[in-house]
């Protein structure tokens, strides 16, 4: 079992829809995650992370974590097409610790 | 905001040459910087973690005398791929950690193209 799996996508939505991206980990100890988008030929860009069981919302973008199930979650409110790009999860198992990175899903949002 | 500076963005060179890369953390100290590499439609993967004043650890497959790391200061790593082949073409991204702050800040990537 991969460290950290997602979905490859593409995953497809019309603009304004919401956009749900999902993760799932395989290490109990983990304990920061974090979300990256990842536009094509650039470096990953933090949108936001989370530690605690529950929601966390910042703007457009909401993460959900559940540690039980060992699961986080994405999700983007009124997508627009500029959030088109890969979204990254990443999970570390300490706060010094290195990140570990799921192969990104691709979003599509299309006008 | 913290800022991780990388230089070059890109780099074609010859097979068996060396590259040299450089990350500068600007205005924060990082003791501890990680090297990536990303392959096309691949998720990044770990080479190795950098640590100022110490040697790097290096992820199991990666050949630590073939991907030289110094990190002699607290603002800056270098990644040097020594005898580079085609195979090494790649997305090479440094990543830095703050103390005290969560969440990692990349540098810009380094697009290296062996011909």
């Amino acid at each position: 079992q991969k460290e950290v799996e997602q979905n490859s996508g593409p995953l497809s939505v019309p603009e304004g829809a919401i956009a749900s991206l999902n993760c799932t980990y395989s290490d109990r100890g983990s304990q920061s995650f974090f979300w990256y988008r990842q536009y094509s030929g650039k470096s990953p860009e933090l949108i936001m992370f989370i530690y605690s069981n529950g929601d966390k919302e910042d703007g457009r973008f909401t993460a959900q974590l559940n540690k039980a199930s060992q699961y986080v979650s994405l999700l983007i409110r009124d997508s627009q097409p500029s959030d088109s790009a890969t979204y990254l999860c990443a999970v570390n198992k300490g706060s010094q610790g290195n990140l570990i990175f799921g192969k990104g899903t691709k979003l599509s949002v299309k006008p | 905001g913290a800022v991780v500076s990388q230089h070059p963005s890109w780099v074609i060179c010859k097979s068996g040459t060396s590259v040299k890369i450089e990350c500068r953390s600007l205005d924060f100290q990082a003791t501890t910087m990680f090297w990536y590499r990303q392959f096309p439609k691949q998720s990044l993967m770990l080479m190795a973690t950098s640590n100022e004043g110490s040697k790097a650890t290096y992820e199991q497959g990666v050949e630590k005398d073939k991907f030289l790391i110094n990190h002699a200061s607290l603002t800056l790593s270098t990644l040097t791929v020594t005898s580079a082949h085609p195979e090494d073409s790649s997305f090479y991204i440094c990543s830095a950690l703050r103390q005290g702050v969560l969440g990692y800040t990349f540098g810009s990537g380094t697009r290296l193209t062996v011909v």
